[in-house]
């Protein structure tokens, strides 16, 4: 079962923020968060490795809780480039290469 | 630096015809290799992966096949198309860090 992302859908204006949430029944080993344009590919954002591992990418961050198997990605003061859907990712079984993605969140920054 | 490589970029085939897209990777040596499909509006659905040459793992069963005749050579095929087969497809690379690393993708669209 692919992990579980909240909220499905997000409209935000200039300078706001959004928290975007990943859930998963099973144990995340890791979590990678991507980025997809319309009629794009998915473009890798960052990657978290361990269990309260938090990471920043200017304006973009996100945290890993391990134990609650489940991942946030942050985005602060947004801005139009942002818009997009929002993927996570994660490895369905250490030492399995079998990598799945979870269910998406569309993203909509309005001037 | 590493290349992947997708063609055709676009496709129309009628119902029943054979399919066969090809992906290609440059600059890494024995990546993993990934197929995914993507329906209009929807998340990535993985369809194979593969960790070496002749090594595939399938996900779905149905009309489609995968083969990897060459370490950078990933191929997806089908002897015969159904409508549901239509989408965007992506083939993707990943080393031992797990990024993964998207082609530009084929847009097929089964009449």
């Amino acid at each position: 079962q692919q992990p579980v992302q909240s909220p499905q859908a997000v409209i935000l204006r200039e300078g706001e923020d959004a928290v975007i949430n990943c859930s998963s029944s099973k144990a995340l080993y890791s979590v990678h968060w991507y980025r997809q344009k319309h009629g794009e590919a998915p473009v890798f954002l960052m990657i978290l490795l361990k269990g309260g591992e938090q990471k920043g990418h200017e304006k973009i961050s996100a945290s890993f809780n391990e134990k609650k198997q489940q991942s946030s990605l942050y985005l602060t003061a947004s801005q139009l480039s942002y818009s997009g859907t929002y993927f996570c990712g994660t490895e369905w079984g250490s030492g399995t290469y079998k990598y799945i993605f979870g269910t998406g969140t569309r993203l909509k920054v309005l001037a | 630096s590493q290349t992947i490589h997708q063609w055709p970029a676009t496709l129309v085939q009628p119902v029943g015809s054979p399919l066969s897209l090809e992906c290609t990777v440059e600059g890494t040596s024995n990546p993993n290799l990934y197929w995914y499909r993507q329906a209009a509006g929807r998340g990535l659905q993985l369809l194979f992966y593969s960790v070496g040459i002749g090594q595939i793992s399938s996900e779905v069963p149905q009309n489609l096949s995968a083969s990897r005749p060459q370490d950078r050579q990933f191929i997806l095929s089908s002897k015969k198309l159904l409508l549901s087969d239509s989408g965007f497809y992506l083939c993707a690379w990943s080393d031992l860090s797990y990024e993964q690393y998207f082609g530009p993708g084929t847009r097929l669209t089964v009449t």
